[in-house]
C-alpha cells in the first residue's frame, strides 16, 4: 500500500515564527487532506488539497502531486497552533480510504 | 449540535466485556468511517461504509464489527474487548460524488483493563 512520512516528527517553536511541515507519499494520490489535532484529541480538516495551493488565514498548504509531496505553512504561530498536524492520502485503487501519516507535534511556547 | 456525534466520550470496560460504540451524523454524507488512534500514532482504518449496504473492513478489522443501521448512523462493537484495544476512536464521514473533506467526531476513548 502507499506510504506517507511526514517531517518533521516533532517542532517546537516561539510565538510569532514560522514554520513548514512537510508530507512525501510513495505513489500518485487523488486525495490529500491536511489535519490538525488539538490537544483536547478534536481532529479539524484544514485542506483538501490534492494538487496545487491553498489558504486559509495564517495557514497555507501546496501539494506538487507529480513530485509527490505536500507541504502545510504556518505563518505567525500562536500557541493556539500546538497540537499534532497530520496529513493522509488517498489513492487510485484505494477505494477511496485515506491513510495517514504519523503526524508532526508542534509546540508553541508564549 | 455536533455534525458527527460519537458516543460514549469516554468509557472503561473489563476484559472479555462487549461493548458498542456509537455515531451519528447530520452531514447527509452517504461515507462513514470508523478509525484508531494508538498514542504517537496515526490513525488506521477499522472499517468503511460507502452506503447502508456496503460494509467493508479496513487495515486492522480483526476483533471488531459494525453496523450501519441507518445513513446517519455507524456502530463499532468490540465483541471481546482485550487489552490491546485500548485507543482512542474516531468515527469520520464524506461526501460520494465530491472528493473533499472528512468530517471527524470528537472521539470515544476506550480503556480495556
Amino acid at each position: 500500500g502507499i506510504q506517507v512520512e511526514q517531517s518533521p516528527p516533532d517542532l517546537i517553536l516561539q510565538e510569532g515564527a514560522n514554520s513548514t511541515l512537510r508530507c512525501n507519499f510513495s505513489d500518485s494520490v487523488n486525495n490529500l487532506q491536511w489535519f490538525h489535532q488539538n490537544p483536547w484529541g478534536q481532529l479539524i480538516n484544514l485542506f483538501y488539497i490534492p494538487s496545487g495551493t491553498k489558504q486559509n488565514g495564517r495557514l497555507s498548504a501546496t501539494t506538487v502531486a507529480t513530485e509527490r509531496y505536500s507541504l502545510l505553512y504556518i505563518s505567525s504561530s500562536q500557541t493556539t497552533d500546538s497540537g499534532v498536524y497530520f496529513c493522509a492520502v488517498g489513492y487510485q485503487g484505494g477505494s477511496e480510504k485515506l491513510v495517514f501519516g504519523k503526524g508532526t507535534k508542534l509546540t508553541v511556547n508564549p | 449540535d455536533a455534525d458527527v456525534t460519537q458516543t460514549p466520550r469516554n468509557r472503561i470496560t473489563k476484559t472479555g466485556k462487549r461493548i458498542m460504540l456509537e455515531c451519528s451524523q447530520t452531514k447527509g454524507h452517504d461515507r462513514m468511517y470508523w478509525y484508531r488512534q494508538d498514542p504517537g500514532l496515526g490513525l488506521q482504518l477499522i472499517y468503511y461504509s460507502f452506503d447502508v449496504k456496503d460494509i467493508n473492513k479496513g487495515e486492522i478489522s480483526d476483533g471488531y464489527s459494525v453496523s450501519r443501521q441507518a445513513q446517519a448512523k455507524f456502530s463499532l462493537s468490540l465483541e471481546s474487548a482485550i487489552p490491546n484495544q485500548t485507543a482512542l476512536y474516531f468515527c469520520a464521514t464524506s461526501e460520494r460524488d465530491r472528493m473533499g473533506g472528512y468530517t471527524f467526531g470528537s472521539g470515544t476513548r476506550l480503556t480495556v483493563v
